[in-house]
């Protein structure tokens, strides 16, 4: 099963409005959880890499948050854009040497 | 923009034939990477490497090979391609920052989608 869970699966919003995606992980023992863009057939491209001692963190438009206490990390994106419809993927570092854990992402589709 | 390329882009090949996928980076990071992603699922990890000479299997099993011979070049192959084999193939690099494989930003080349008929 896996540990990262994203909701939701996908969501059409207009241009101009305000959004919020959600990730839930079971990972633990927690190094540092990331954001991660990725547009139709590109690769993806790093928002934003937060440690389990920060619980905001922005990138232009985009704001990350994270409450280590109940394991959940949401993004939230403010005046989309057209250019912002891409899948979002949370993904989850463990300490050491084990392979993050990516999130099956979140599909969003800004319209005009 | 990361300085990461891999070629090619697209490949449509038939069942039984050899195939590499090239990943370069001008960037000189030591650890580099091999993600396999189906449409609409998760990214897994196949190879990795923390540089030169090394190559280690990843947490999804796979027949695919990899070499590291030079610290720019992580280059991936398939001696005999499956209609099983076709996915997207994700190559990525970061810099060496202490504390195990996971430290350190991922940087992603476009992919190389692969098709095998």
């Amino acid at each position: 099963k896996n540990q990262v869970e994203q909701s939701p699966q996908s969501l059409i919003i207009l241009e101009g409005k305000n959004c919020t995606l959600q990730c839930n992980y079971t990972v633990s023992p927690f190094s540092n959880l990331r954001w991660y863009k990725q547009d139709t057939g590109r690769g993806p491209v790093s928002l934003t890499i937060m440690t389990f001692s920060e619980n905001t963190k922005s990138n232009g438009r985009y704001t990350a948050t994270l409450d280590a206490d109940t394991k959940q990390s949401s993004l939230h994106i403010t005046a989309s854009q057209l250019s912002d419809s891409a899948s979002y993927i949370c993904v989850v570092s463990f300490s050491g040497n084990t392979p993050l854990v990516f999130g099956k992402g979140t599909r969003l589709s800004v319209i005009a | 923009e990361a300085d990461i390329y891999q070629t090619p882009r697209y490949l449509v090949i038939g069942t039984g034939k050899k195939i590499t996928l090239e990943c370069s980076q001008t960037m000189g990071h030591d650890k580099m990477y091999w993600y396999q992603q189906d449409p609409g699922m998760e990214l897994h990890l196949i190879h990795y490497s923390y540089g030169v000479n090394s190559t280690e299997k990843g947490d999804l099993s796979s027949e695919s090979t990899v070499s590291r011979i030079r610290t720019e070049h992580f280059p991936l192959t398939l001696e005999s391609a499956r209609p099983s084999h076709t996915s997207q193939y994700l190559c990525a690099s970061s810099e060496f920052v202490a504390g195990g494989l996971n430290t350190g930003e991922l940087f992603f080349g476009e992919g190389s989608r692969l098709t095998v008929l």
